[in-house]
């Protein structure tokens, strides 16, 4: 089955630096990729996605990029801001087959200081 | 929409005893998802429905869990008997068609088992 990792676990930024999360994925199959955001103590919320038919894609400070040959995506946050700060999810999956588990990475906690 | 609901919102009970979550799907969407969530483990799939009917239920822990979708507009996970090890936050999420769809999630159940 598919296996997901994700990097790193925990993130501290100023406010207004950029971060990046990175996640690998093992099944070279997984052709659709979402992205969570879970704040404290509420629901997990799709924040921005992509598919293997496009290498980035971006949605005003985010931003997800993508790799297939290297089996890695990454999001990418700039300009920083308090309410930025949260649990971040990776997941993937192969949306054609007949498997229909989205497999979710560990998660990292952005703090994002003011 | 009121989007996905679930209750309760938390439950507190003794270990040994009988314990039923509800969720109620986005109207329209045919797939339903069952999630646990703790800090060790992450997000873990429990199981999924499609059209009402069981896919996945790989992820079950043990024969203590049970769940059942009698329509498309209700489901049900029991864990019976219930130990301390299940305390964690259960979430339930639906879509529409399996894979490749956002997945709308529910509130969670925090559940506590003394």
């Amino acid at each position: 089955g598919e296996n997901v990792e994700q990097h790193p676990s925990t993130l501290s930024v100023q406010e207004g630096d950029s971060a990046v999360i990175k996640c690998t994925y093992s099944d070279s199959a997984s052709n659709y990729f979402p992205w969570y955001k879970q704040e404290l103590g509420k629901r997990p919320q799709l924040i921005i996605d992509i598919r293997s038919n496009v290498g980035e894609k971006k949605d005003q400070r985010i931003a997800v990029t993508l790799n297939k040959t290297a089996k890695h995506f990454s999001l990418h946050i700039t300009e920083t801001q308090p309410e930025d700060s949260a649990v971040y999810f990776c997941a993937a999956i192969n949306s054609g087959g007949s498997n229909y588990k989205l497999t979710f990475g560990k998660g990292t906690l952005l703090t994002v200081n003011p | 929409d009121a989007g996905v609901i679930q209750s309760p919102r938390h439950e507190v009970t003794e270990m040994g005893q009988e314990v039923t979550l509800r969720c109620k799907p986005i109207s329209g969407h045919n797939s339903l998802f069952w999630y646990r969530q703790t800090m060790m483990r992450g997000l873990e799939l429990l199981i999924y429905f499609n059209n009402n009917v069981p896919i996945d239920d790989s992820g079950m822990p043990e024969d203590r869990f049970s769940a059942k979708m009698p329509n498309a507009s209700f489901s049900t996970l029991k864990i019976q008997p219930s130990e301390p090890r299940d305390s964690a936050v259960y979430f339930c999420a639906s879509t529409l068609g399996l894979a490749g769809y956002e997945q709308y999630f529910g509130p969670g159940t925090r559940l506590t088992v003394t």
